[in-house]
């Protein structure tokens, strides 16, 4: 069954290091998310992304943050220069398109501990 | 503005009673979506069912089974004769327009079923 993959688990960054965390959406899909949730909270969504074009984006996804998908099949997120309260857990997420708004499917997360 | 309410942070449970997870939602969208999600401790975020806003027809799957209300804007969760493997955090989402809106999240229900 395909799945959406994130790399890397867990990263590890000293605040104010720019980190980038990688997505591979499932192949056909056409619209990519972040969200983050910070620990015990609840999952937040930051940015979404169609047609190689931010199609929305929440208050969190400030200019520290940016979206790309590179190659075709990479979806990445960058943050810029990290703080500490970027620290959380970060979910990419996939959806194909059908005449209904259909499921998002979600990696399993990267953990962000910025020191 | 949309908005997701879970009121219940935690229910424990024993084994084999059910249990009732409440989602109450706003939105000023005609159309939207309510998703349920379930986040086992190993963090991964597991969809199990969506629900189209002009489908109030309730749904059972197993042991689990969901109850859309549109006169109340609610979409509860029950599970019937839970089990230890239920034992999750179960998130409630919605999403308006057919678009690329993101989700949005209620601060889940943490439920434990204790043996």
């Amino acid at each position: 069954e395909p799945e959406v993959t994130q790399t890397p688990s867990h990263q590890v960054t000293q605040m104010g290091q720019e980190v980038i965390l990688r997505c591979v959406p499932i192949s056909n899909h056409l619209y990519f998310y972040w969200y983050r949730q910070i620990l015990g909270q609840k999952v937040e969504f930051l940015v979404s992304f169609y047609n190689n074009e931010i199609s929305e984006k929440s208050e969190i996804f400030d200019d520290q943050f940016s979206v790309e998908r590179p190659d075709g099949s990479n979806f990445t997120l960058k943050i810029r220069s990290t703080k500490l309260e970027d620290s959380a857990m970060y979910f990419c997420a996939s959806r194909g398109t059908s005449g209904s708004y259909n499921e998002q499917f979600f990696g399993p997360g990267t953990r962000l501990t910025v020191l | 503005a949309q908005k997701v309410t879970q009121a219940q942070t935690e229910i424990s449970v024993v084994e084999k009673e059910d249990v009732t997870l409440d989602c109450v939602y706003e939105t000023r969208d005609t159309t939207y979506y309510l998703f349920w999600y379930k986040q086992p401790p190993s963090g991964e975020l597991v969809f199990l069912i969506r629900r189209n806003s002009f489908d109030e027809q309730n749904e059972i799957s197993g042991r689990y089974s969901w109850n859309f209300q549109k006169s109340t804007s609610s979409f509860n969760f029950t599970i019937t004769a839970s089990q230890v493997v239920d034992s999750a955090v179960y998130f409630c989402a919605l999403a308006s327009r057919g678009g690329a809106d993101g989700l949005t999240f209620g601060k889940g229900t943490h439920l434990i079923i204790q043996p």
